[in-house]
């Protein structure tokens, strides 16, 4: 059974620039979460994807955009990227969204700085 | 949505048991209690959860109050591959999946 890759490990992108991060699910999971830690502290939810669709979003600005394509891997899109945007950038499957027993299976990461 | 607290860090020796406490003390009836656990340079792992009731797996035990106001996860016997930050989170009904991070217990275990 293959896990959650990310790719790719590390980025780095100058002030103002698009990025796009990838995910790829675990086998048999419909579910795609991303979050952003930054360093010294816990991830941040950013969104959530179902099936396709956004199911839920953290106080996130509309510059951070996802995708979930039908083999529910799942693309993150900063826009015009802010230093703060600096962080690592994880993506989490699942198969339970929403129900109290769910577990996140997270990838290992994307490094991403701005310069 | 409810919080928990956590010591900043704690300190263990390879395998001698170790408790890591969580306080929430706004804990509604509906919220599940989980542990994760985020080694160095890896993402978050999975560690277990409850709701009620004491539980154990191949990882850990689960130690929840009868008061549900506080939990307590215990390794029973620590490795240095268990030195990692662990993070006690609430989920309830209404969080559409997404986990709320604090800062967690960056747990050090000496050899």
């Amino acid at each position: 059974e293959t896990g959650v890759t990310q790719s790719p490990t590390h980025l780095i992108k100058t002030r103002g620039q698009q990025v796009t991060l990838r995910c790829s699910s675990q086998s048999g999971h419909n579910t795609v979460s991303w979050y952003q830690q930054a360093l010294g502290q816990g991830p941040q939810f950013i969104f959530q994807y179902y099936r396709e669709e956004e199911n839920g979003r953290g106080n996130f600005p509309p510059r951070f955009s996802g995708l979930q394509f039908p083999n529910y891997s799942s693309e993150l899109n900063v826009n015009a990227l802010e230093l703060d945007d600096s962080a690592l950038y994880l993506c989490a499957s699942s198969t339970l969204p929403g129900w109290d027993t769910d577990t996140q299976y997270f990838g290992p990461g994307t490094r991403l700085t701005v310069l | 949505d409810a919080k928990t607290t956590q010591p900043n860090s704690m300190e263990s020796n390879e395998e001698e048991p170790v408790h890591l406490p969580c306080n929430h003390s706004t804990i509604s009836g509906t919220d599940y209690i989980h542990w994760y656990r985020q080694l160095p340079s890896q993402g978050p792992e999975y560690v277990i959860h409850g709701l009620t009731s004491n539980v154990n797996n191949r990882m850990a035990s689960l130690a929840i109050a009868e008061d549900r106001k506080s939990s307590t996860l215990i390794l029973h016997r620590a490795t240095l591959r268990d030195a990692a930050v662990y993070y006690c989170i609430l989920r309830d009904v209404g969080s559409q999946g997404n986990l709320i991070f604090g800062k967690g217990t960056k747990l050090s275990v000496k050899p």
